[in-house]
């Protein structure tokens, strides 16, 4: 069953700009996460927001969470062009709790 | 530090062939091991997991099988793949016990069946 679902679906900017993805999903959460999939390769975790937390900060992303909206943003502040990927958000689900992913947002970050 | 083997990394197949792919995960014991597949354009789907030895639970009946025959190894089987099992498979580890279940993935294997 899905539980997190990513918009929009691709993004395309240019270098410098900043990239906004969003993240909804459906039941209650414990904590989210996201990841980033360079094409044809695994995924690589990027951060986990827990659900007492408001808002987080890696670096250039800054991941934000709204239990009450039941939605979370992922932010990459001054894109580079090898921020180029799919960024993926994930919660527990399932009929054991494991990982559920959402379908991704596709970003293009032109130089 | 751990790291996470996965091949064959390509893999071209007639419809009825077998498959077998390989994940092998270093430097940590007793990981929780998953297999996920991610079909063009969509989300990953999550087939199998384990928590050890022998112990495998299936998220979607299909027709794949998994085994764990060692604490550090997971392997993904079919005896006759179908055109719709194509896509890309990705293994997964994680910390057993570790409530935030953060995965890190193997890089892929791409299997194409004609």
């Amino acid at each position: 069953s899905q539980q997190g679902e990513e918009d929009p679906q691709a993004l395309s900017i240019q270098e410098g700009e900043n990239a906004t993805m969003n993240c909804s999903y459906k039941t209650s959460i414990n904590n989210l996460q996201w990841y980033r999939q360079n094409s044809g390769r695994g995924l690589v975790h990027l951060i986990l927001i827990r659900s007492n937390e408001r808002e987080k900060h890696s670096g250039r992303l800054r991941v934000t969470l709204d239990t009450s909206k039941k939605s979370s943003s992922l932010l990459i502040t001054a894109s580079r062009a090898a921020d180029t990927a799919s960024y993926f958000c994930a919660t527990k689900g399932g009929s054991q709790g494991n990982l559920i992913f959402g379908k991704g947002t596709k970003l293009s970050v032109k130089p | 530090s751990q790291t996470i083997h996965q091949w064959p990394a390509t893999l071209v197949q007639p419809v009825g062939s077998p498959l077998s792919l390989e994940c092998t995960v270093e430097g940590t014991s007793n990981p929780n091991l998953y297999w996920y597949r991610q079909a063009a354009g969509r989300g990953l789907q999550l087939l199998f997991y384990s928590v050890g030895i022998g112990q495998i639970s299936s998220e979607v009946p299909q027709n794949l099988s998994a085994s764990r025959p060692q604490d550090r190894q997971f392997i993904l089987s079919s005896k006759k793949l179908l055109l719709s099992d194509s896509g890309f498979y990705l293994c997964a580890w994680s910390v057993q016990g570790a409530g935030a279940n953060v995965l890190t993935f193997g890089a892929g294997s791409r299997l194409t069946v004609l």
